[in-house]
């Protein structure tokens, strides 16, 4: 099992929809949790983080469940501009090493 | 953003010649890594550093190697280029800072070992 799981998609939803991803984790005392984006052929990219009270960027909201070890990106009001590769990020310390595990990521399609 | 850049951007090589990638960073900040991503299988970590002359390995480490001389630099070396190592190869840095820990990424290196 890998220690991040994504849907790898692609998702294709119209321009104005809202579209949710889920991510899993393996990892009980992971600590911290992020969404990135990555552009075609460019660096992921900081969206944001996601806190346990859940947290929200405009039309992006994040949650994590703790208890059953998943985050969930929800993003409203689709725009073409958000075509893109979403990418989970877990990090916290495995034997004594503080490390970021990054799933494979969840491709987005955002149709005129 | 965090000031990170890369060099080469791009590079062709052949099998059995040896590799350096560089990162530099403008942002002092603590820990550097090297990553590669080939499709399936997303982000891996190749190395990382902590400090200066403070490196440890990553999940695929076998034929990279680092060193960090100074805060600001992170240099990726394939000792003798293989065509597994065709990849696209990005740096991050992490300022470290307790409660701020997160990363940032160069805009990467895609090579191809021919």
């Amino acid at each position: 099992r890998k220690e991040v799981e994504q849907d790898p998609g692609p998702f294709n939803v119209p321009e104005g929809a809202t579209v949710a991803f889920n991510c899993t984790y393996s990892n009980s005392a992971s600590q911290s949790f992020f969404w990135y984006r990555q552009d075609c052929r460019k660096e992921p990219k900081l969206l944001m983080s996601v806190y346990s009270s859940g947290n929200e960027d405009g039309r992006f909201t994040a949650q994590l469940n703790r208890a059953s070890q998943y985050i969930s990106l929800l993003i409203r009001d689709s725009k073409l501009s958000d075509s893109a590769t979403y990418l989970c990020v877990v990090n916290g310390r495995t034997s004594g090493t503080y490390k970021y595990i990054f799933g494979t990521g969840t491709r987005l399609k955002v149709l005129a | 953003d965090a000031g990170i850049t890369q060099s080469p951007r791009h590079k062709v090589t052949e099998t059995g010649t040896p590799v350096t990638l560089r990162c530099h960073q403008t942002e002092n900040h603590r820990y550097m890594y090297w990553y590669r991503q080939d499709p399936g299988h997303g982000l891996r970590l190749i190395h990382y550093s902590y400090g200066v002359k403070d490196t440890d390995k990553g999940e695929v480490s076998d034929g990279y190697s680092v060193s960090r001389s100074k805060t600001e630099d992170f240099l990726l070396t394939l000792e003798s280029a293989t065509s597994s190592q065709t990849s696209v190869y990005f740096c991050a840095t992490d300022p470290g800072l307790a409660g701020q820990r997160t990363q940032y990424f160069g805009p990467g290196t895609r090579l191809l070992v021919l």
